[in-house]
């Protein structure tokens, strides 16, 4: 059974940095790519990033580029997000999320964890 | 404001079919395929319809899926109380290079 549990989540000032991990089980964690999207309190889903199987290729979103860093340790079985330069607008659950293919351009997400919240107040 | 653009609410009594529209442009849905996910209350999205029109192992085919240029709907037929959800539709954008949603569709169960 897949598995992804999201942790590191929490309340965290603006401008202050954040680190989230996601460990993975139940599958061959290195055949895959992973992402992350969140959730906005009340609000839909919004992809965020991706990173591939190798941690070859890697992309962003336009509202996270340049503040948030994706990473995966394939030996761990785990995928990382840290989060820097922190804005309210980034309070959200944020998920971890597998692709159903090798490269994070390609396939689609499958299978989702429970999400860990991020909250981003003074 | 989503890329995609799906109604905020539908609505059926048990039994009927609903049908959730999602609405895109020639670098999403236009050029790529269209996926659905289902976010039961309090609970994390699920993968409901992949490739415009499948369904994974599991989903019951009272959930059906299609695509036409830059638009896709989600039916449901035989409609249930526990289909109550959030129903999300996404795509890859190429112009964007990265996945796109809408802004989900709430279905209320008469």
């Amino acid at each position: 059974e897949v598995q992804l549990v999201e942790s590191g989540g929490g309340l965290v000032q603006p401008g202050r940095s954040l680190r989230l991990s996601c460990a993975a089980s139940g599958f061959t964690f290195d055949d895959y790519a992973m992402h992350w999207v969140r959730q906005a309190p009340g609000k839909g889903l919004e992809w965020v990033s991706g990173i591939s199987w190798n941690s070859g290729t890697i992309g962003y979103a336009d509202s996270v580029k340049g503040r948030f860093s994706i990473s995966r340790d394939n030996a761990k079985n785990s995928l990382y997000l840290q989060m820097n330069s922190l804005r309210s607008e980034d309070t959200a659950l944020y998920y971890c999320v597998r692709a159903s293919a090798y490269s994070w351009r390609g396939g689609w997400i499958d299978y989702w964890g429970q999400g860990t919240l991020v909250t981003v107040s003074s | 404001q989503s890329v995609l653009t799906q109604p905020p609410s539908a609505s059926g009594t048990p039994g009927q079919r609903v049908t959730i529209s999602c609405s895109g442009s020639s670098s999403n849905i236009g050029s790529n395929y269209v996926y659905w996910y289902q976010q039961l209350p309090g609970t994390a999205p699920k993968l409901l319809i992949y490739r415009n029109s499948q369904r994974p192992s599991g989903v019951p085919d009272r959930f059906s899926g299609s695509k036409s240029g830059t638009s896709a709907s989600l039916a449901i037929s035989g409609l249930r109380s526990e289909d109550e959800a959030d129903y999300y539709c996404a795509a890859w954008d190429d112009s964007l290079s990265g996945w796109v949603f809408g802004g989900g569709t709430k279905l209320t169960v008469l």
